[in-house]
């Protein structure tokens, strides 16, 4: 059964660094999404990204943030310069174009520590 | 503005007792509405959706849920709960339009004692 995968799965960095987060969502998938999770508590929509572009983002989804689909598999997110407040679990998901409501398909995380 | 509440931040059962995790949202119109489930250290599963239809949704695992649009409710519930369905439960609804973001609760903690 085909399934979003993500890597790292643990990433640790230093404030201030960089850090790229990977994705590598359904293959026949065309909306593409970031949530995060800081640690206790829900789960927060950061962005969608359609045909190239962001959809829709989220106040939390400042400069620092960014997104790419560098080619035709990989989805990233991208934190140029970490804070200690961005420390927790990045998830990705996807979901199938069509009409109605479809349902976005999870990967399992990455667990971003920032130190 | 959107959003969803659940309640109930820790719940803990008996193995084979029922379980019922409230959800309740706020959304404008027919909402789209889920649960998940997430293990410790894992991603989200989905146990079920409610799009239309039958307000009585069946999922995985032995889980249902009820639509109830008068409560703005969509609690989940299991009849006889196993030792491995400790984990943590989220309730979320979809909302429409561009996007289908998907906006969640804070969540339930269930723990099951043998």
């Amino acid at each position: 059964e085909p399934e979003v995968t993500q890597t790292p799965s643990h990433q640790v960095t230093q404030m201030g660094q960089e850090v790229i987060l990977r994705c590598v969502p359904i293959s026949n998938h065309l909306y593409f999404y970031w949530y995060r999770q800081i640690l206790g508590q829900k789960v927060e929509f950061l962005v969608s990204f359609y045909n190239n572009e962001i959809s829709e983002k989220s106040e939390i989804f400042d400069d620092q943030f960014s997104v790419e689909r560098p080619d035709g598999s990989n989805f990233t997110l991208k934190i140029r310069s970490t804070k200690l407040e961005d420390s927790a679990m990045y998830f990705c998901a996807s979901k199938v174009e069509g009409q109605g409501y479809n349902e976005q398909f999870f990967g399992p995380g990455t667990r971003l520590t920032v130190l | 503005a959107q959003s969803v509440t659940q309640p109930d931040i820790h719940i803990t059962v008996s193995e084979g007792a029922s379980l019922e995790l409230r959800c309740n949202y706020s959304y404008g119109a027919t909402p789209y509405l889920f649960w998940y489930v997430q293990s410790p250290g894992q991603g989200l599963q989905l146990l079920l959706k409610y799009f239309s239809g039958d307000t009585l949704v069946q999922g995985i695992k032995g889980f249902e849920a009820e639509f109830k649009r008068s409560q703005s409710s969509f609690n989940l519930r299991k009849p006889s709960v196993h030792w491995s369905d400790a984990a943590e439960y989220f309730c979320a609804v979809g909302a429409r339009g561009n996007t289908d973001k998907l906006i969640f609760g804070t969540g339930t903690r269930l723990q099951v004692f043998p």
